[in-house]
């Protein structure tokens, strides 16, 4: 059961370099989510699509854009990384509410 | 907006019960969760409560929820060492359109053999 699957898992950009992560779930669930986490300050919400052809902002959508390309798969895009953008970054889904399923997470490093 | 807060760290002993507690402002959030994180992976469900609960127990856990003083609590009975961890408090309300959760900080579980 692969679940979510997120790719890359490690990346190293320079500032100003643009780049996309790639998101894609299995389990045929309505809901898709972008978080970042960053010591200390819990998981933020970046994005979110209620469901395939919906995207709506979160918390810190500030230098990110997302696609909702079908049902499966919801990528996040930055255009121009930043420092600040370094980060790890989840994906989740979810079908109703509530039980979210977390991808393993990827890893930015924006020098 | 939705805040949720929580300690930064807790330590105990292998056997000893753990409290992780936490405190939200949103009133009208109606589902609670727990989620937990092991090293260099995604989050997992742990258990959840709804607002119109005040307990939940499931095997080693028990979830308290004091929906007066928006605090919510998560104990871990007989703790393991593999119960090593940070564990998240989260909230959401559907009800309003609110689907995505607003999770606290982490607390991180230590526990010493």
């Amino acid at each position: 059961n692969a679940g979510v699957t997120q790719t890359p898992k490690f990346q190293v950009l320079k500032t100003g370099q643009s780049m996309t992560l790639q998101c894609a779930q299995d389990m045929n669930h309505n809901s898709m989510y972008w978080y970042r986490q960053d010591p200390g300050m819990g998981l933020r919400l970046i994005y979110y699509s209620a469901s395939e052809g919906t995207t709506d902002k979160g918390e810190v959508p500030n230098g990110y854009n997302v696609s909702r390309l079908n049902k499966r798969e919801f990528s996040l895009r930055l255009e121009s990384a930043a420092p600040s953008q370094t980060s790890v970054y989840f994906c989740a889904s979810s079908f109703f509410t509530g039980e979210l399923f977390f991808g393993e997470g990827s890893r930015l490093t924006v020098l | 907006g939705e805040d949720v807060e929580q300690s930064l760290f807790l330590s105990v002993r292998e056997g000893d019960s753990s409290v992780i507690n936490c405190t939200y402002t949103d009133s009208s959030s109606t589902y609670l969760y727990w989620y937990k994180q092991e090293p260099g992976a995604g989050l997992q469900l742990l258990t959840y409560i709804f607002s119109n609960m005040d307990m939940k127990q499931d095997q080693r856990l028990t979830v308290l929820l004091n929906k007066k003083d928006k605090h919510l609590s998560l104990r871990i009975a007989d703790t393991q060492t593999g119960d090593s961890a940070i564990y998240f408090c989260a909230e959401s309300n559907p009800d309003t359109g609110r689907r995505a959760l607003t999770f606290g900080s982490g607390t991180r579980l230590q526990v010493q053999p």
